[in-house]
């Protein structure tokens, strides 16, 4: 398995205003995804984060709302755009060194007033 | 389709075993898993099957697969209150677009 960290842990901001995400592991890792998990439903696969290049976005997700960086094989950012109370939510960074096995952060609890 | 189906609650007395249950409906599933979600916090994978298995045993879980009904069951034995948490059951599709599908995960309650 690895170490991963996320930061901030929870943040309460305004309608919107934008909050960038930060996730860092303790070793190189193949794939990074982040994930969203609304109150009280499963974990929503938001984007593939690409070393190098573009994220993957799954349907429904966007770049202009969700943007995402990765600049090498360790950390990922997500940043939640122009937010409204319905993006309160975990949000939650997964990590594998193969597609099969993902382990996850502890995740960033968001509440958008 | 990629619906993962769970039942949302369970409560066990303490030192009995729970169940949680879980189906699918991907027949091309070739992982499937179970995670643990504390209070609080993030996502911790228990264990994860091999769909050419039917069981699999790890101290206090055994993990049971009938791949023909698409039924995945998660068995915790001798159930302590630290085992309270969400578990999550979630399927990895190995062929095509590879991608984990999570449930909406079962909160077990574990009653002293």
């Amino acid at each position: 398995s690895a170490v991963i960290s996320q930061k901030p842990s929870r943040d309460i901001c305004q309608r919107g205003t934008s909050l960038t995400i930060q996730c860092q592991v303790d070793s190189q890792v193949t794939m990074m995804f982040w994930y969203r998990q609304q109150p009280g439903q499963s974990l929503t696969l938001i984007a593939t984060a690409n070393q190098g290049s573009e994220a993957t976005y799954e349907s429904g997700f966007v770049i202009d709302k969700f943007p995402i960086s990765r600049p090498n094989l360790t950390f990922s950012t997500l940043t939640v755009s122009n937010m409204s109370p319905e993006d309160s939510s975990i949000y939650l960074c997964s990590v594998a060194r193969e597609a099969y096995e993902q382990y996850f952060g502890p995740g960033t609890r968001l509440t958008v007033t | 389709g990629e619906d993962v189906e769970q039942s949302l609650f369970l409560s066990v007395r303490e030192g009995d075993s729970s169940v949680i249950n879980c189906t699918y409906t991907d027949s091309s599933s070739t992982y499937l898993y179970w995670y643990k979600q504390e209070p609080g916090a993030g996502l911790q994978l228990l264990t994860y099957i091999f769909s050419n298995m039917d069981m699999k045993q790890d101290q206090r879980l055994t993990v049971l697969l009938n791949k023909k009904d698409k039924h995945l069951s998660l068995r915790i034995a001798d159930t302590q209150t630290g085992d309270s948490a969400i578990y999550f059951c979630a399927e990895f599709r190995g062929r095509g677009y590879q991608k984990v599908t999570f449930g909406i995960g079962t909160k077990l309650q574990v009653i002293p």
